[in-house]
């Protein structure tokens, strides 16, 4: 089945420096790549995705990139804040027979210093 | 517009019991999926239900199992619970069953004594 590593598993920067959390994945037929980010205690919230025909996409101060050859594809948060504290989630997804599995990396604590 | 709704939000169990856990999922979402999440870890991928039947099983025991209504809501129930059960089960909705963005409830937090 499907494994997706996950990279760093906790990562503290200042506050508003850049913050780059990476994922590879082993099946070349995941096509959908979401992040999700997770404060204590709540939700998982989908902050950005990329499908497989796409190599970059970004929304404001986050961007994603994915690398199919290499199978591995990456969060970038630029101008930290301390309220991006959090635990980040990223997935890969799999379409099967008219269903979607995702599997998910054990995620990455970032601290954000004031 | 409310979002997925899970209940309980907390339940305690002793080893052997039984457990039904409940998902509303976002109005007009068909799709459904159940995740467990271990503290310290990603969520686990368990079922996802489409248009009321199974599209999707994880690695986990047949003590797991769910359905989805004509509501679209679903159930996860899990019989002869092991204190390896004790996790937050998460649900999921999303408008389709593939590669769709999904939207995830507080979840349901599970401890077996």
């Amino acid at each position: 089945g499907e494994n997706v590593e996950q990279h760093p598993s906790t990562l503290s920067v200042q506050e508003g420096d850049s913050a780059v959390i990476k994922c590879t994945y082993s099946d070349s037929a995941s096509n959908y790549f979401p992040w999700y980010k997770q404060e204590l205690g709540k939700r998982p919230q989908l902050i950005i995705d990329i499908r497989s025909n796409v190599g970059e996409k970004k929304d404001q101060r986050i961007a994603v990139t994915l690398n199919k050859t290499a199978k591995h594809f990456s969060l970038h948060i630029t101008e930290t804040q301390p309220e991006d504290s959090a635990v980040y989630f990223c997935a890969a997804s799999i379409r099967h027979t008219n269903a979607g599995k995702s599997t998910f990396g054990d995620g990455t604590t970032l601290t954000v210093k004031p | 517009d409310a979002g997925v709704t899970q209940s309980p939000t907390h339940l305690i169990k002793t080893r052997g019991q039984h457990v039904t856990l409940r998902c509303s999922p976002i109005s007009g979402h068909k799709s459904v999926s159940w995740y467990q999440q271990v503290l310290g870890q990603g969520p686990q991928f368990i079922f996802q239900y489409y248009e009321k039947e199974e599209r999707g099983r994880g690695n986990f025991p047949d003590r797991f199992s769910a359905r989805q209504f004509p509501n679209y809501s679903s159930e996860l129930n899990v019989n002869a619970l092991l204190l390896g059960d004790s996790a937050l089960y998460l649900c999921a909705s999303s408008l389709g069953p593939v590669n769709q963005p999904q939207h995830f409830g507080d979840g349901t937090r599970l401890s077996i004594l």
